[in-house]
């Protein structure tokens, strides 16, 4: 079955600091992947999303996510994070190319950024 | 344009209580989804919808049971509520396309006791 994994659960960075979150897809066809967040009580929000083209793709708030085909990977990368930014992040893709617009997500991950 | 909306925000149940969560989008999207947000587990898709008139299974759809009798609202029942079914719920709507963006309500914090 298609799944997406999330490697860290809980995250704790300093301000300033370098943020990369790790995810990997398991489908092997064409698929549409996206970031979302979600801050503390809020509804899931767009981070920014791939499907086609350069694989680097910037998104809101300076983050950024880079599309590796051969590793089935999708990293967020943040260079210098804010205490704004704690939050859960998900990352998520699309079944089986998008036939029916259905995502599937990972577990997310928990940051913590410390002032 | 208020987007996605939900309600109620907060519902208590006893066990084997009934209850409906209403999702509404001004949107225009003809796809909806509800989901279910545990802790440590992400989301799950409950039920779908890709138009008016239609519905269909997703990861847990056991216990939940939903109507898309309108294209702007898609509604979610519980016909028996089970301590299991304590939850955030989310709702979602887009549009078909490349891209398939979702866009989400708010959510339903519900607890069954």
């Amino acid at each position: 079955a298609q799944s997406v994994s999330q490697h860290n659960h809980h995250v704790i960075l300093s301000e300033a600091a370098s943020l990369e979150l790790g995810c990997n897809y398991s489908y092997g066809g064409t698929v549409n992947l996206f970031w979302y967040v979600q801050y503390p009580g809020q509804h899931l929000q767009l981070l920014l999303k791939y499907f086609s083209g350069d694989p680097l793709v910037k998104g809101i708030k300076g983050f950024e996510a880079e599309f590796i085909k051969s590793k089935f990977s999708f990293n967020l990368r943040k260079p210098s994070v804010q205490w704004s930014d704690t939050a859960e992040y998900f990352c998520a893709s699309d079944y089986y190319g998008g036939s029916q617009g259905n995502l599937i997500f990972g577990k997310g991950t928990k940051l913590s950024v410390k002032p | 344009n208020a987007g996605v909306t939900q309600t109620p925000k907060f519902r208590v149940l006893k066990t084997g209580q009934s209850m409906t969560l209403l999702c509404a989008q001004d949107m225009n999207h003809e796809y909806m989804y509800w989901y279910r947000q545990d802790p440590g587990m992400g989301l799950r898709l409950i039920h779908y919808s890709v138009g008016e008139g239609t519905t269909a299974k997703g990861e847990v759809p056991d216990g939940y049971n939903v109507s898309r009798l309108k294209k702007q609202n898609f509604l979610l029942g519980l016909e028996s509520a089970a301590p299991s079914q304590t939850s955030v719920y989310f709702c979602a709507s887009t549009n078909p396309g490349q891209t398939y963006e979702q866009y989400f309500g708010p959510g339903t914090r519900l607890t069954v006791t």
